[in-house]
C-alpha cells in the first residue's frame, strides 16, 4: 500500500533551533498524521490535517500541507533536547481510510 | 484513562514456540490496529480491527500469525510456530470512529526469537 515518505532521514541540530522535516506521497489523501515517536516508546500523536486545510498550529508546532505537491512540512520552533525523537506522518492514501506509516525523520537536537 | 495496554512488554522465546501477545484498548474506542516495528520494514500494519471484526488482514505475512478481537475491550495476536524472523517490537493502537483519526498507541511488546 502506499505510504508517505519523510525527508531528512536524520535531522541534528542545536537547542533554540528550528526544525523541519517533510513528508511526501503519492495520491489523493483525506488527511494527513503526524506522530513522535522516543526511544522504547509508542507513538504519539501531534497533529492531523485534512485535505482541505492549508495549515495547523499546536503550541511550537507548524503543520503545512500542499495538496497540488503532495506534500506536508512539519515545523518544530525553539526547538529543546526534549524534542528528540523520530518523527513519523501517516496517510490514507488512496480512499482506504487506514492511514499507513513512513520511515520516519529521526531529529536529536543537542543541548 | 490508562491507555492502550499492552502484555507482556517483554518476550523472549525459542524458535517453534507459541506466542501470544495481548492488548486492551481504551474504553470506548471502535477500530483497533496491531503494527510490527523493524528497523529494516519501518511500522508494518498488520491488521485492523473494527467493532470487533477484522476489516484489512492484508498485512498479516503469514498463516503463522493469527489475532482475534473476543470483544471490545481484549485483542490477541499470535504467532505460532515463531521464527526469528519474527522479532519485532509489536505496537497495539486504538481509534474513535473511522480509522483515519488519531491512533492511540500501546507501549509495545518487545519480542525477541532465538
Amino acid at each position: 500500500s502506499q505510504q508517505g515518505e519523510e525527508d531528512p532521514q536524520a535531522l541534528s541540530i542545536q537547542e533554540g533551533e528550528n526544525a523541519t522535516m517533510n513528508c511526501s506521497y503519492k495520491t489523493s489523501i483525506n488527511n494527513l498524521q503526524w506522530y513522535r515517536q522516543n526511544s522504547g516508546r509508542g507513538l504519539v500523536h501531534l497533529i492531523l490535517i485534512r485535505s482541505n486545510e492549508r495549515e495547523k498550529h499546536s503550541g511550537r508546532l507548524r503543520v503545512t500541507l500542499d495538496t497540488s505537491k503532495k506534500s506536508s512540512s512539519l515545523l518544530i520552533t525553539a526547538s529543546r533536547a526534549a524534542d528528540t525523537a523520530s518523527y513519523f506522518c501517516a496517510t490514507d492514501e488512496g480512499g482506504s481510510y487506514i492511514p499507513t506509516f513512513g520511515r520516519g525523520t529521526s531529529l536529536i537536537v543537542h543541548p | 484513562d490508562a491507555g492502550v495496554i499492552q502484555s507482556p512488554r517483554h518476550e523472549v522465546t525459542e524458535m517453534g514456540q507459541e506466542v501470544t501477545l495481548r492488548c486492551k484498548p481504551i474504553s470506548g474506542h471502535n477500530s483497533l490496529f496491531w503494527y510490527r516495528q523493524t528497523m529494516m520494514r519501518g511500522l508494518e500494519l498488520l491488521i485492523y480491527f473494527n467493532n470487533n471484526v477484522p476489516i484489512d488482514d492484508s498485512g498479516m505475512p503469514e498463516d503463522r500469525f493469527s489475532a482475534k478481537m473476543p470483544n471490545a475491550s481484549f485483542s490477541t495476536l499470535k504467532i505460532q510456530p515463531s521464527e526469528p524472523r519474527d522479532s519485532a517490537v509489536y505496537f497495539c493502537a486504538s481509534s474513535f470512529g473511522t480509522p483515519d483519526n488519531e491512533q492511540f498507541f500501546g507501549p509495545g511488546t518487545r519480542l525477541t526469537v532465538l
